[in-house]
């Protein structure tokens, strides 16, 4: 079983929606991560968190907005999306820094945006 | 910028034998790292094997091993004794070295393993 747990499984929204992503981790990791996966593509880097606090935006659209509560739970608030957003939204967490530290994945949320 | 590459898109292993799956990348870090993540259907990422640029030996765990050639900068992962349960798509990432906090990692295209019987 996965050590980093996202909710939901699926999710399915209309493009005038406002939905959230979960995710929640009691590694005691202080870095916590958003990746976009498209079918048959590599994940794709969208947001980092370091310290709970916003270290990282890769330029991603305003459309989706994160929020790290605490270090144990990093949300995903996502409005008035493309269905172009489709994908699989994976969390992941880490050791704050460290070249040795691997990441440690959830099983991901696969939307579908309609 | 760093850059990974797979070369295999698709690759297919007897159940029992052994096999590698090929991966290159380009830095002018001195100081890297290098991961290996298994993807299954079900889409868990899940990790495998840590190799770090200045690490002397090359990295073991269980049925995985990293054939790292650092002159030729090569990271190849090697699984011995396939079974069916290593079908998979299996990602190559690096490290990439940035000021924030946190380990930002960048991946390769992936090369889908296939194990028949």
């Amino acid at each position: 079983d996965t050590e980093v747990t996202q909710t939901p499984k699926h999710l399915v929204m209309g493009m005038t929606n406002k939905k959230s992503l979960k995710c929640e981790q009691h590694m005691g990791h202080r870095a916590m991560y958003w990746y976009k996966q498209k079918a048959k593509k590599p994940p794709e880097l969208m947001f980092v968190y370091s310290y709970e606090k916003l270290s990282i935006n890769e330029s991603v659209p305003s459309r989706f907005s994160p929020e790290c509560p605490n270090s144990s739970l990093l949300n995903l608030h996502l409005h008035a999306l493309q269905p172009e957003d489709s994908a699989l939204y994976l969390c992941a967490s880490s050791q704050e820094s460290g070249n040795d530290s691997p990441l440690h994945f959830g099983n991901g949320t696969r939307l579908t945006v309609t | 910028a760093q850059k990974i590459t797979q070369t295999q898109p698709g690759m297919f292993v007897q159940e029992k034998e052994a096999v590698t799956l090929d991966c290159t990348y380009d830095t002018s870090d001195p100081s890297y790292g290098l991961f290996w993540y298994k993807q299954p259907s079900s889409g868990e990422m899940i990790f495998l094997i840590y190799q770090g640029s200045y690490d002397q030996q090359n990295a073991t765990e269980g049925r995985y091993s990293l054939n790292f050639q650092k002159a030729r900068k090569s990271a190849n992962l090697v699984i011995s004794a396939s079974q069916l349960g290593d079908s998979a798509m299996y990602f190559c990432a690096m490290r990439e070295a940035f000021t924030g906090g946190g380990n930002k990692l960048t991946f390769g295209t992936g090369t889908q393993l296939k194990v028949e019987l």
